[in-house]
């Protein structure tokens, strides 16, 4: 069972370059977010989306897009990439609510902009 | 702004000994959870709790969720190499569904 699974793990962009992080989850889970970690900082949400179609902002959204055409796939767009975007970046997926139900990670995209 | 504080933010201690890390609000929570992340790896659920006074034990881990819901604690016994990693709560508002995430404490244990 392969759960939630990120490509690339690791990718190095220069500055106003753009580019996908995919995801996509197996479970047949409704929710999927996506997630950016800097170190001290936790976790923020960029975006969210609670089923095929239908997308939401989350804490910091801003330069960032997303799509969710099927079930499985929730794929992250970075356009104009900028030295604020390096972090590490998480895909995330859940049966149901927040806080009612686990969420499962996938392991993380690192992306360093120059 | 919503915050979940951790505390402490890094303890690095001996194999055996006893730890406690906390994770506190302002604010009412209608659930709780702790997460672990190891180097690499994304957060993986530990515990979820939602009742005020609420205790789970999860072996050597015990986790505590407040009587006013506005805070957690985390109490490992006998620390071990293995429960090195970075320890994170996220708790859901009353009035909303997101979760909202501590910083974390990142808990090294020294053989």
């Amino acid at each position: 069972n392969a759960g939630v699974t990120q490509t690339p793990k690791f990718r190095i962009l220069k500055i106003g370059q753009s580019m996908t992080l995919q995801c996509t989850q197996d479970m047949n889970h409704n929710y999927m977010y996506w997630y950016r970690q800097d170190p001290g900082m936790g976790l923020k949400l960029i975006y969210y989306s609670v089923g095929a179609g239908i997308t939401d902002k989350g804490e910091v959204p801003n330069g960032y897009n997303v799509s969710r055409s099927t079930t499985e796939d929730f794929p992250l767009r970075l356009e104009l990439a900028a030295p604020s975007q390096t972090s590490v970046y998480f895909c995330a997926s859940s049966y149901s609510r927040p806080g009612a139900k686990e969420l499962f990670f996938g392991e993380g995209s690192r992306l360093t902009v120059l | 702004t919503q915050l979940l504080e951790q505390s402490p933010q890094f303890l690095s201690i001996q194999e055996g000994e006893n730890l406690t890390v906390y994770c506190n609000s302002s604010s009412v929570f209608s659930s709780l959870q702790w997460y672990r992340q190891e180097p690499g790896e994304g957060p993986v659920l530990l515990v979820t709790v939602v009742t005020g006074g609420e205790v789970k034990k999860l072996k050597r881990l015990t986790f505590q969720f407040g009587d006013a819901r506005k805070d957690s604690s985390l109490h490992i016994t006998a620390a071990q190499p293995g429960d090195t990693g970075l320890y994170l709560c996220a708790g859901v508002e009353d009035s909303n569904y997101q979760l909202i995430w501590g910083a974390g404490t990142k808990l090294i244990i020294k053989p």
